[in-house]
């Protein structure tokens, strides 16, 4: 069965510092997701993440994918108090149906 | 170009009542998931829906059913509703043929009392 985890699972943090987002999977894997979602509101999108050693940017995000260690990162550059929310991500597998599996979410403050 | 829409926003009903949730897809997508977030958590993967036919289903009990009609669009209906089905029920849509990302709903938020 495949499982996700994340951690920490709670993050507070000052503006203007840096830190990361660990997320582990238990099998194989095709493709790797990050998601935010503000309280009481749907996933946005952030990043998929396809092959082994893919990095994706956005802003003060990068996120990375290491497919023999069965981990992504999901990096914060120089915090701002906007990036505060849930941070999600998520696995799926080419074949068959696609069914995205979760992590537990890390919730982000982030404190002027 | 509309996106992935749900309805309704917000519900709330009473222990034993059953409940319809619907969902229309984003503009050319075929394929219709439903995820269940309970609070404080990460969405589970409930069943998914391709060419009218239930296709995946995730470790839901049978009092979860669905549909999906011609033109796309899924209902999620959950029968004999228990405290514990309160949550944040989540449609996705994706295009079967051309896309694996999935494009989430803004959400149903269900009460049960």
């Amino acid at each position: 069965e495949l499982k996700v985890e994340q951690n920490p699972l709670f993050l507070s943090m000052q503006e203007g510092k840096n830190y990361t987002i660990y997320c582990n999977y238990s099998t194989t894997s095709d493709r790797l997701y990050w998601y935010r979602q503000d309280p009481g509101k749907s996933l946005e999108s952030l990043f998929v993440l396809l092959s082994n050693g893919a990095v994706k940017q956005e802003g003060r995000l990068m996120a990375s994918l290491d497919t023999k260690a069965r981990l992504s990162t999901l990096h914060i550059t120089a915090a701002v108090h906007d990036l505060s929310a849930t941070y999600f991500c998520a696995v799926d597998r080419v074949q068959g149906a696609q069914k995205l599996v979760f992590g537990q979410g890390t919730r982000l403050t982030i404190n002027p | 170009d509309a996106g992935v829409t749900q309805s309704p926003t917000h519900l709330i009903k009473t222990r034993g009542q059953q409940v319809t949730l619907r969902c229309s897809p984003k503009s050319g997508h075929d394929t219709v998931s439903w995820y269940q977030q309970a609070l404080g958590q990460g969405p589970q993967f409930i069943f998914q829906y391709y060419e009218e036919e239930e296709r995946q289903r995730g470790n839901f009990p049978d009092r979860f059913s669905g549909h999906q009609f011609p033109n796309y669009s899924s209902e999620l209906n959950v029968n004999a509703l228990l405290l514990g089905d309160s949550a944040l029920y989540l449609c996705a849509s994706s295009d079967r043929g051309s896309s694996y990302e999935q494009y989430f709903g803004p959400g149903t938020r269900l009460t049960v009392t």
